[in-house]
């Protein structure tokens, strides 16, 4: 199974200001039909996941635009722009490119 | 708007069954892979199980193969996953997933212990 390893595994963040998460992938995540099964997912405390990137960049539908998502191969990052308050939680990367689909550890943001 | 409402969790004896169901609404189900992914209480997510729209194709992780089976009804909207010989550690919130995640319930806890 494909290996994703996220850092750090928790971020202490001062509100306003902004913060990355790594996700490093143990293969490559470019498909043969040119697209890279990446995602982004952010879990609050008590809710149900909730889908922020797919493709490993594109934005859903009613995210706020200072979540973004970069990289590609083996080497992926979600930037929140300036954090709020209500961007609290864990979050994950996952890769579908190869069977099983699998998930990073999770990353805790938090506020300082 | 999409809903995934799962049911049909509880708490289940070490080598039980269980079936879980999934009704989904405000989007055409007939041509969405659909899945099953769990999250053990304080831990991380696991992908489970997947189906193809049509229901002719199947895929599950190794760690449940063989035990659970996931179906669905196009004609009800709904999906399931049937879980035999539970072990402790399916202990898990069941989240019913459209496609890779786009779209997720709000999960049932099963519970596996005597």
């Amino acid at each position: 199974d494909v290996v994703m390893t996220q850092s750090p595994l928790s971020l202490p963040v001062t509100l306003g200001q902004p913060a990355s998460i790594s996700c490093r992938s143990s293969q490559g995540l470019l498909r043969s039909d040119g697209i890279t099964y990446l995602y982004w997912f952010q879990q609050r405390p008590g809710h149900s996941p909730r889908r922020l990137i797919y493709n490993a960049s594109n934005r859903e539908s009613g995210v706020p635009d200072r979540f973004s998502g970069s990289g590609s191969g083996t080497d992926f990052t979600l930037r929140i722009g300036g954090v709020e308050a209500e961007d609290v939680g864990v979050y994950y990367c996952m890769q579908a490119t190869h069977w099983p689909p699998t998930f990073g550890q999770g990353t805790k943001v938090e506020i300082k | 708007e999409v809903q995934l409402v799962e049911s049909g969790g509880g708490l289940v004896q070490p080598g039980g069954s269980l079936r879980l169901s999934c009704a989904a609404s405000g989007f055409t189900f007939s041509t969405s892979w659909m899945t099953w992914v769990r999250q053990a209480p304080g831990k991380g997510l696991e992908w489970v199980a997947t189906i193809k729209e049509d229901g002719s194709q199947k895929l599950c992780v190794d760690s449940v193969k063989g035990r659970f089976t996931i179906s669905r009804d196009n004609a009800k909207d709904s999906l399931y996953l049937q879980m035999n010989s539970l072990r402790d550690e399916d202990t898990a919130v069941y989240y019913c997933a459209r496609g890779n995640g786009h779209s997720w319930g709000q999960g049932t806890l099963v519970t596996v212990s005597s």
